[in-house]
């Protein structure tokens, strides 16, 4: 089944902006993970935030997860070069299987 | 020393021709994973496991067999390889279901001609 309704998106920015990337999703969702995933590499997670937590932090990066609207959103602020990654979010209840959208192509332009 | 390994990295392989994947974790997780990615689709579960003799269906199980001999291995057998399975592999573990982290390998990228 499907869980988001993202297609692959491209974003290309300047070093040292902000960027926030989104993720909406159809099915039952009560824990959402961000992952990153460079060049030839496996992916890995950055955040996982909870439906009672609203807000998470970790250094320069913030997830936010809204259940009334699906959504989920992950930003980072003061972007490096070392940032270019593919970021994708997945979904899951809380004893289910994870689903992923397809995620976004982050380029960050030193 | 990484804790997920897949082998091998890159294969050829023939149409009708039988492929096995093999992933190694030292994380100690009962979970294991078999996704494949391909451009525009993410990350989709192929099969998945509890532990060590159990295997699951994912979304996308059609052409694919799993087997998972003990804690540490998990494999991913394509009995009659097609060019349709032309993907990239990636291996997971995790300690439980959904919500918790899953930790990948690095991928093998397999190509059916």
């Amino acid at each position: 089944s499907q869980w988001g309704e993202e297609n692959l998106q491209a974003l290309s920015i300047q070093e040292g902006e902000d960027v926030t990337m989104n993720c909406s999703y159809k099915t039952y969702t009560t824990v959402v993970q961000w992952y990153r995933q460079k060049s030839g590499k496996g992916p890995a997670q950055l955040i996982l935030i909870r439906s009672n937590e609203r807000e998470k932090r970790s250094g320069r990066l913030r997830a936010t997860l809204d259940t009334s609207s699906q959504s989920s959103s992950l930003s980072i602020t003061g972007t490096l070069a070392t940032d270019t990654a593919v970021y994708f979010c997945g979904g899951s209840s809380a004893l289910g299987r994870l689903h992923f959208g397809a995620g976004t192509q982050l380029i960050v332009i030193p | 020393e990484a804790a997920v390994t897949q082998s091998p990295r890159n294969k050829v392989a023939v149409t009708g021709g039988k492929v096995t994947l093999s992933c190694n974790q030292t994380n100690n997780h009962n979970n294991m994973y078999w996704y494949r990615q391909d451009t525009g689709h993410g990350l989709r579960l192929i099969h998945y496991s509890y532990g060590a003799g159990s295997t699951e269906k994912g979304d996308i199980p059609d052409g694919y067999k799993a087997s998972r001999p003990s804690q540490e291995n998990f494999s991913l057998i394509l009995e009659l390889a097609t060019p349709s399975q032309t993907s990239v592999y990636f291996c997971a573990s995790g300690e439980g279901l959904g919500g918790y982290e899953q930790y990948f390998g690095p991928g093998t990228r397999l190509t059916v001609l």
